[in-house]
Parts: C-alpha cells; sequence; structure tokens
C-alpha cells in the first residue's frame, strides 16, 4: 500500500501569508495527486489534481507542484476563506489520503 | 447541477447492517466510476470501495472486505453501499464520490451521511 505523509499537521498563519504544505508518497506515484480543502462539516473539495493542474473555479493563489514521491500545495496569499484542512490525495495505485494539515489563524 | 445526495445513515448496533444510497444527476452516472470514502468524527479521509461505470468490477479496503458490497443501478442513477457485521469503528461520515477512471482526482463529492456504531 502506498502511504501518504503530509507536513505540517497543524499550521498557523495570517491573511496574507504564503502558506507552503507538503506531502511525501512512501514510492513513487508519477503525477497521479489531487490536493482537497475541507471546512468542518462540509464534504472535501478539490483544488488540484495531476500535481500541478488547477480545477476549475478554483482561485489562482492555489497552485501544486512535485513528481514522483515529493509534491507541495502552495497558496500564495492565504485569505480569510482559506483558513481550512487540507488533505493530499494519491490515485497511482488504489486512492490514499494523507492525514491532514489543518490552516489555523496565527 | 451536478450532484451526489446520500442517505441511508443511521444509528446501528454493533453486527447489524445498514444499506447507503447516492442518487446522482446532472451527469451520466453510467460513464463514471463511484467510490466510497468515510471520515471517523476528528479523522481524516479514507477510501472504503470503488466500483466502476458499467458495476462488473469491484475492489475494496482491507478493513471492510468480506463485510460491505457496493453495487450500483445505472437506470436509477444510484450507488449503494450494503454494510453487514458492523462494528465501532466503522463509525464515520460516509461520502459517495466519482472519478471518470481508476486514474482521476474524486471532483464531485457528495454531503455525506453518518452511520454511528453502538450499543
Amino acid at each position: 500500500d502506498i502511504q501518504m505523509t503530509q507536513s505540517p499537521s497543524t499550521l498557523s498563519a495570517s491573511v496574507g501569508d504564503r502558506v507552503t504544505i507538503t506531502c511525501r508518497a512512501s514510492q513513487s506515484i508519477s503525477s497521479w495527486l489531487a490536493w482537497y480543502q475541507q471546512k468542518p462539516g462540509k464534504a472535501p473539495k478539490l483544488l488540484i489534481y495531476d500535481a500541478s493542474s488547477l480545477e476549475s473555479g478554483v482561485p489562482s493563489r492555489f497552485s501544486g507542484s512535485g513528481s514522483g514521491t515529493e509534491f507541495t500545495l502552495t497558496i500564495s496569499s492565504l485569505q480569510p476563506d482559506d483558513f481550512a484542512t487540507y488533505y493530499c490525495h494519491q490515485y497511482n495505485s488504489y486512492w490514499t489520503f494523507g492525514q491532514g494539515t489543518k490552516v489555523e489563524i496565527k | 447541477e451536478v450532484q451526489l445526495v446520500e442517505s441511508g445513515g443511521g444509528l446501528v448496533q454493533p453486527g447489524g447492517s445498514l444499506r447507503l444510497s447516492c442518487a446522482a444527476s446532472g451527469f451520466t452516472f453510467s460513464s463514471y466510476w463511484m467510490h466510497w470514502v468515510r471520515q471517523a468524527p476528528g479523522k481524516g479521509l479514507v477510501w472504503v470501495s470503488r466500483i466502476n461505470s458499467d458495476g462488473s468490477s469491484t475492489s475494496y479496503a482491507d478493513s471492510v472486505k468480506g463485510r460491505f458490497t457496493i453495487s450500483r443501478d445505472n437506470a436509477k442513477n444510484t450507488l449503494y453501499l450494503q454494510m453487514n457485521s458492523l462494528r465501532a469503528e466503522d463509525t464515520a461520515v460516509y461520502y459517495c464520490a466519482r472519478t471518470y477512471n481508476w486514474k482521476d482526482a474524486f471532483d464531485i463529492w457528495g454531503q455525506g451521511t453518518m452511520v454511528t456504531v453502538s450499543s
């Protein structure tokens, strides 16, 4: 099974900050990686697919990069609506999620 | 509007059964693979099961294999999850989600339905 490890688990930031979340796969997953945003009591929302492709309707301040085993999600300028939990997800072999990164207000 | 709506959750005793449904609308349901993903209270997302577009192929997480059965009715645009021999650790919000094939992100999710296994 492919394990996904996100870091950090919690991130404290302010509006306007540049935020980076890292996701590592236990083996190469090429670019078969997605990022989701989840708010309390809501379903996850797809932000990025195929490691770096922005889902339609998602603000351009979100970007993804990486391939193989190391990936990053970057929010270029954190907005009030971005305080949430973020999950990475590999779909190279079956489907596995990272444990999540909570972005909270500093 | 593209939409997935789950139903069927509730409180069930350990060892009991429950069937979840996921009604799809706004897209060609029969063209998509469908999945169930669950989230225990305060925990992360865990993939549970998937079914291909015509229902001929399924797979399951080890934690539910032999107890859960995924199925679909393309004529009714509905996905199902039959859950038997339920355990306390199956307590979670269950989401249905779609992918276009086996190497695709989950682009549309339902709102989730809560399953609580407790005596």
